[in-house]
């Protein structure tokens, strides 16, 4: 199951900065917080990851809290390019090693 | 483009027919993984493969039969499939089992 919430949907007008919200309350100590994005019909894309501290890349910055139970995506100038399904993932420990679960994501839709 | 190629890209079968789906990344990754996706479900890891052995099974079907030759190529042969089996088919690669993710456009299957 995803240890993971995100919320269903959400709007953000072209230009403007989208910030993404998850919550992980349940996440352990070593466990990372990946962002995959898939625009539809494709397969998912890496977006970025991290532990504890903040990081940035091209696409985006990922914000966790100090207490590692919650994080937010934030595409810093979001393009009509950008609507997809946005998933926020634990990277957890299964039988077999680390794995990826994924649930079922944020939509987000750029408007004009 | 993210160095993960799938082929063919779409793909209609009856229930009687055998084909195969396959997987090529040109990354140097170790590891390659089958995803499904179901309309209006979450990614559902299939298997996974580490150095050309299969080192995880999600209680998939005998229907649906993985290879990987080598470290660059993964096949899903599949026979007899039903209906419900239609989906998108994902691989993904990456550098070490557990590691970032990256993900090919996927196979759209059809089953009649």
């Amino acid at each position: 199951d995803a240890k993971t919430t995100q919320p269903p949907s959400m709007d953000c007008a072209e230009g403007r900065a989208a910030n993404l919200p998850c919550n992980h309350s349940t996440i352990s100590g070593n466990e990372y917080v990946y962002w995959y994005r898939q625009i539809h019909s494709q397969g998912p894309q890496y977006i970025i990851h991290g532990l504890k501290n903040n990081e940035t890349n091209e696409m985006a910055s990922l914000i966790i809290t100090e207490d590692r139970k919650s994080s937010t995506l934030i595409l810093p100038h979001a393009t009509l390019r950008d609507t997809a399904v946005y998933y926020c993932i634990v990277r957890v420990q299964g039988e077999y090693g680390n794995k990826l679960v994924f649930g079922a994501g944020t939509i987000l839709r750029v408007k004009s | 483009e993210t160095g993960v190629t799938q082929t063919p890209r779409h793909l209609v079968m009856g229930m009687t027919n055998k084909k195969s789906l396959k997987c090529e990344q040109h990354l140097g990754h170790n590891a390659m993984y089958w995803y499904k996706q179901s309309a209006k479900k979450p990614l559902e890891l299939m298997f996974v493969y580490s150095l050309e052995e299969r080192v995880e099974n999600n209680s998939v079907p005998s229907r649906f039969s993985p290879e990987c030759p080598n470290s660059s190529h993964l096949f899903l042969h599949l026979h007899t499939l039903q209906p419900e089996d239609s989906a998108l088919y994902l691989c993904a690669s990456s550098r070490q089992r557990g590691e970032t993710q990256y993900f090919g456009p996927g196979t759209r299957l059809l089953v009649l």
